[in-house]
């Protein structure tokens, strides 16, 4: 079954210090590869993506996410965390073959940054 | 990006009733998804709402229950019916270009 594994449930990081958010999923093919951040009260906002290209994708708000076929893991990444970075943090994945726009989503990780 | 309005963002219910949220999106799209998300939770899929065609529900998720509509290209509905307490959650509309973007979610709480 296709599946996307957030394996943390939640990260604590001192601000500055750098933040590693952890994915990897079980899909065929080679499939599309996003982060999402959900902030308190707040709607779902897209961070970054992995389409092809480039194993290191750079996104919002510092954000990067380095992608590994071998491993499949797309796990994102912030060399100096801001408490403002504390959120709930989303991986998901979409098949590339077809027109099957739905995602797979992980659990989520929650990230707190402490000053 | 599409900008996606969702209303209303929040309401009360009593158990029995029904409510119907819609969205309204700023861009023509084949595909429009409606989840449901626990607080601090991930995401469930309800249903994918295609233009000129029934909605297509995932596991656990019927018509009867949550009728969709879906009358033109930049404009859904998703109905919660027969609502109980159970069904207290945040529910969010959704289109997929490249990525995916998301209404505001309406807060459902029902009493």
């Amino acid at each position: 079954a296709q599946s996307v594994a957030q394996p943390e449930d939640q990260v604590n990081v001192a601000e500055g210090n750098p933040l590693t958010v952890k994915c990897t999923y079980s899909v065929s093919g080679n499939p599309y590869l996003f982060w999402y951040v959900q902030y308190p009260n707040r709607g779902l906002q897209f961070l970054l993506k992995y389409i092809t290209g480039d194993n290191l994708v750079k996104g919002s708000y510092g954000f990067e996410a380095e992608f590994n076929k071998s491993q499949t893991s797309f796990h994102l990444k912030k060399p100096s965390a801001l408490v403002s970075d504390s959120a709930l943090y989303f991986c998901a994945v979409r098949e590339r073959a077809g027109n099957n726009r739905k995602l797979i989503w992980g659990l989520g990780t929650s990230l707190a940054v402490n000053p | 990006s599409a900008v996606i309005s969702q209303k209303p963002s929040r309401d009360i219910c009593q158990r029995g009733t029904s409510l119907t949220i819609q969205c309204q999106v700023d861009s023509q799209v084949t595909m429009m998804f409606w989840y449901r998300q626990q607080p601090g939770q991930s995401l469930t899929l309800i249903a994918t709402a295609n233009q000129g065609s029934e909605a297509t529900y995932e596991s656990g998720f019927v018509i009867d229950k949550f009728p969709i509509s879906r009358p033109n290209l930049t404009f859904s509905t998703l109905t919660v019916s027969n609502m109980s307490p159970e069904d207290s959650s945040i529910y969010l509309c959704s289109v997929t270009e490249a990525e995916a973007f998301f209404g505001q979610g309406t807060r459902l709480t029902v009493v």
